[in-house]
């Protein structure tokens, strides 16, 4: 049974600092996907990860996957306070079939 | 622009009842899906289908159902709600398996059961 699990669940970090939500998963995928959502709100897709070593970046948000380490990266350059929700990651068991982690909260204080 | 529309944002049912979840897609999408979110758990899938007249258990099947007799809509049924199935219901469409293919969610329905 694959296994997602994200760290940390909760963060809550200053305007202007850096900070990466890692995202581990038990076996073996070479597609993984990063969602937003903000409070009431539904998924809003930010990255496609495809392949080993793939990384993507969209303004203060880099994504990166490494599928030898079965680990995704979301990294966050200099927060600002728009970026707090929350974000999953999710892993491609088959045709879009996903395994989610269970979120990681992020606040972004002024 | 793409669209997943759930029939409704919020409902309140009591116990024992029949809930019917709509979702519909403009897409033309082959796979359609639902999941469940729940706080600390992420989101669970309950069942998919990849065609008409077709599904596939997801990872917590059991209390659900599901219909899908037009490529556009993906029902679920809950055959008789108990309060363990508050919560928040997604669904999901994607188009068949391409490169760089990805899932597009409704904006979800907050169900409660009392």
């Amino acid at each position: 049974e694959l296994k997602v699990e994200q760290n940390p669940l909760f963060l809550s970090m200053q305007e202007g600092k850096n900070y990466t939500i890692y995202c581990n998963y038990s076996t073996t995928s070479d597609r993984l996907y990063w969602y937003r959502q903000d409070p009431g709100k539904s998924l809003e897709s930010l990255f496609v990860l495809l392949s080993n070593g793939a990384v993507k970046q969209e303004g203060r948000l880099m994504a990166s996957l490494d599928t030898k380490a079965r680990l995704s990266t979301l990294h966050i350059t200099a927060a600002v306070h728009d970026l707090s929700a929350t974000y999953f990651c999710a892993v491609d068991i088959w045709s879009q079939k996903l395994v989610f982690g269970q979120g990681t909260r992020l606040t972004i204080n002024p | 622009d793409v669209k997943v529309t759930q029939s409704s944002r919020y409902l309140v049912k009591r116990t024992g009842e029949k809930v019917f979840l709509e979702c519909v897609q403009d897409m033309d999408h082959e796979n359609m899906f639902w999941y469940r979110q729940d706080p600390g758990l992420g989101l669970r899938l309950i069942y998919f289908s990849y065609d008409v007249k077709m599904k596939e258990k997801g990872d917590i099947p059991e209390g659900y159902s599901v219909s899908r007799e037009k490529k556009e809509r993906f029902s679920l049924i809950l055959e008789s709600a108990s309060t363990n199935q508050t919560s928040m219901y997604l669904c999901a469409s994607s188009p068949i398996e391409t490169l760089n293919t990805e899932a597009f969610f409704g904006q979800g329905t907050r169900l409660t059961v009392v």
